[in-house]
């Protein structure tokens, strides 16, 4: 049984530039969340999909956008890339949207802004 | 707003000790679910405990030991015996409404622990 998987790894951007991230659900589960984690800094919420639909967002500019596929598979997309978009995207996978549901991590997408 | 608070930014104790790991958190709900997640250098948060505002029993699951007090406002974490492979990062995490959609931010993470076991 698959976890959540993401890739790629590692992605090093410049300034400026838009990158895309992607997420495959653990097997069974159709809802997927992004946190971006700073260095050395918890995770924090970006956004939900389920039902192909943005059900909840957090404090992000709207340069970061996603996608969930009819697989339940998702993209997190970010434009405009700032030096400070440095960090690890982690996707989280869950059954169903409540709140409370045990979410399950992938490893993780490390992006460097150069 | 929720907000989940981990003073300690980093224990180091020598294997065999016990530890305890500090999380206070803020939120305006009533209902609301308390985690913890252990994140090893590997990067990937693994789940270990979730808690909802109702039941404040203690729970113990074999060297892993939680503490719920709601008239603190604290959750917090004790390994016993602990052992090299307990070094990680511990996070705890608050999530306060209970469907998405009803205005909640997913889980709100503390800062975290870097706990470290000295052999």
């Amino acid at each position: 049984d698959a976890g959540v998987t993401q890739s790629p790894t590692h992605l090093i951007k410049t300034r400026g530039q838009q990158v895309t991230l992607r997420c495959s659900p653990k097997s069974g589960h159709d809802t997927v969340s992004w946190y971006q984690q700073a260095l050395g800094q918890g995770p924090q919420f970006i956004f939900q999909y389920y039902e192909e639909e943005e059900r909840q967002r957090g404090n992000f500019p709207d340069r970061f956008s996603g996608h969930q596929f009819p697989n339940y598979s998702s993209e997190l997309n970010v434009n405009a890339l700032l030096l400070g978009d440095s960090a690890l995207y982690l996707c989280a996978s869950s059954l169903g949207v409540l709140n409370y549901n045990e979410q399950f991590f992938g490893p993780g997408t490390r992006l460097t802004v150069l | 707003a929720q907000k989940v608070t981990q003073a300690q930014t980093e224990i180091s104790v020598v294997e065999k000790e016990d530890v305890t790991l500090d999380c206070v958190y803020e939120t305006r709900d009533t209902t609301y679910y308390l985690f913890w997640y252990k994140q090893p250098p590997s990067g990937e948060l693994v789940f270990l405990i979730r808690r909802n505002s109702f039941d404040e029993q203690n729970e113990i699951s074999g060297r892993y030991s939680w503490n719920f007090q709601k008239s603190t406002s604290s959750f917090n974490f004790t390994i016993t015996a602990s052992q090299v492979v307990d070094s990680a990062v511990y996070f705890c995490a608050l999530s306060e409404a209970v469907y998405s959609g009803g205005g909640a931010d997913g889980l709100t993470f503390g800062k975290g622990t870097h706990l470290i076991i000295q052999p």
